[in-house]
Parts: C-alpha cells; structure tokens; sequence
C-alpha cells in the first residue's frame, strides 16, 4: 500500500526566516510524482510543487524547493524568506499508481509570526 | 473558466438527513474526485470518476453515493447523515486518460457539520 507520512504536527518560524518541512512515504512504483500542496485559512488546496521521481534534480519554484532523497523515501519542502502569506496547512501527496488519486499525508501546519 | 465550484460552502444537518452536494467543473475534465478531509488526517478519497457514467469507490465510500450523467457534474449525496460524516469536504477535477499524472484543480470546499 502507498502511505505518506508527515511527522510534525506544527511548525513556527520568524519572518525572513527558512523552514523545512518533512515527508516520507511508500511505495513499490519507480517512477511517480510526489507533491507538496498548500492550505491557506481560506481552505483553498493550492499546489507548490511537483517532483517527478526519475528526475534527478530537485525542483525548484521560487522560495520553495524541495530536498528529494528517493532511496530513503524522503520529499522535504524547503521555504526561504518566510513570508507572513506562508502560513498555511501543508500536506504532502502521493498519487496512486496509473491513476490520479491521491494519497496525502496528515499536514503540517506551519505559522509564520511577525 | 471558473474551474471547480462547490456549493453550499458551508451546511448544518441533523442525525438522519440527506442531502447533496454540488460539484461543478467547465475546464472539460474527464476525472472528478471527492475527498473528505479530517483534523490530523489529511485528505482522503471517497469516490472517483473516470468519465461520465464511471464511477468507483475510493478509500472511505461508505454512507455517500455518488452518479456522473456529465463531464461537468459530479454530486456527493449523503443518504442518512451521521455525525461521523463531519468534515470539510472537497471536490477535484484533472485530465484523467492520460498514463501520467496530471495536475488536479481544487475547488473551496464544503464544511458540513452533523448534529
């Protein structure tokens, strides 16, 4: 079975300040995508990144990256310069094999403070 | 394109009522998702369309029905509410007939609570 599992409850950081947040999960597939999603206080799901598994290079947008580590079934999201707007519930998420459904880990919630 | 709406944004039933909730999409999507999401647990499947007229069970079926007439609609129906079934829930939608993945789109979601 494809699990995902995220350890920390909640996170707070400083402004300007960078965070990371951890991901492990499972599975037996060797190529698949993993995905780090953002859930403001408006509940709007919206995704921050995608790292497809056969890629060796850890991608990158703008102050996120992510720090994949695939023998250790490791998907950390880095932030930089924490912003205030970066508060939010964070959920990492795997799809299931040959379908878009998705399996998403507990979330992190991470605040921000000024 | 409005992308993925849901309505009602929020809902109060009681024990043993039923009710629907819409789920909408017009960026001509084949594959629609309902997931339920619940404190400490993530978000989790309920049901799953691959085209209008297909329909499947996802991890926590039990106590919602789901039909898919059109590419658009995708309503959840809960039955008999219980108290169980509190939770925001959310409906997606993606290109689905592809052998990758493809980005799933998020509407707002629906907080229903049961008393």
């Amino acid at each position: 079975a494809q699990t995902v599992t995220q350890s920390q409850p909640e996170m707070s950081v400083q402004e300007a300040e960078t965070v990371t947040l951890s991901c492990t999960y499972d599975t037996s597939e060797n190529n698949y995508y993993l995905f780090w999603y953002k859930q403001p206080p408006s509940r709007q799901m919206i995704l921050v990144i995608r790292q497809e598994a056969y890629k060796q290079q850890n991608a990158t947008e703008n102050r996120f990256s992510v720090n994949f580590q695939k023998a250790a079934k490791s998907f950390s999201l880095k932030i930089s310069d924490s912003q205030l707007g970066d508060t939010a519930m964070y959920f990492c998420a795997l799809p299931l094999r040959g379908a878009q459904k998705l399996v998403f880990g507990q979330g992190t919630r991470l605040t921000i403070n000024p | 394109n409005a992308g993925v709406t849901q309505t009602p944004k929020f809902q109060v039933l009681k024990t043993g009522q039923s009710m629907t909730l819409q789920c909408a999409q017009d960026m001509n999507h084949e594959y629609m998702s309902w997931y339920r999401q619940d404190p400490g647990m993530g978000l989790r499947l309920i049901h799953y369309s691959v085209g209008a007229g297909i329909t499947d069970q996802g991890e926590v079926p039990n106590g919602y029905n789901v039909s898919r007439s059109t590419t658009e609609d995708f309503p959840l129906r809960l039955l008999s509410a219980a108290p169980s079934q509190t939770s925001v829930y959310f409906c997606a939608s993606s290109y689905g007939r592809t052998s990758s993945y493809n980005e799933q789109f998020f509407g707002p979601g629906t907080r229903l609570t049961v008393l």
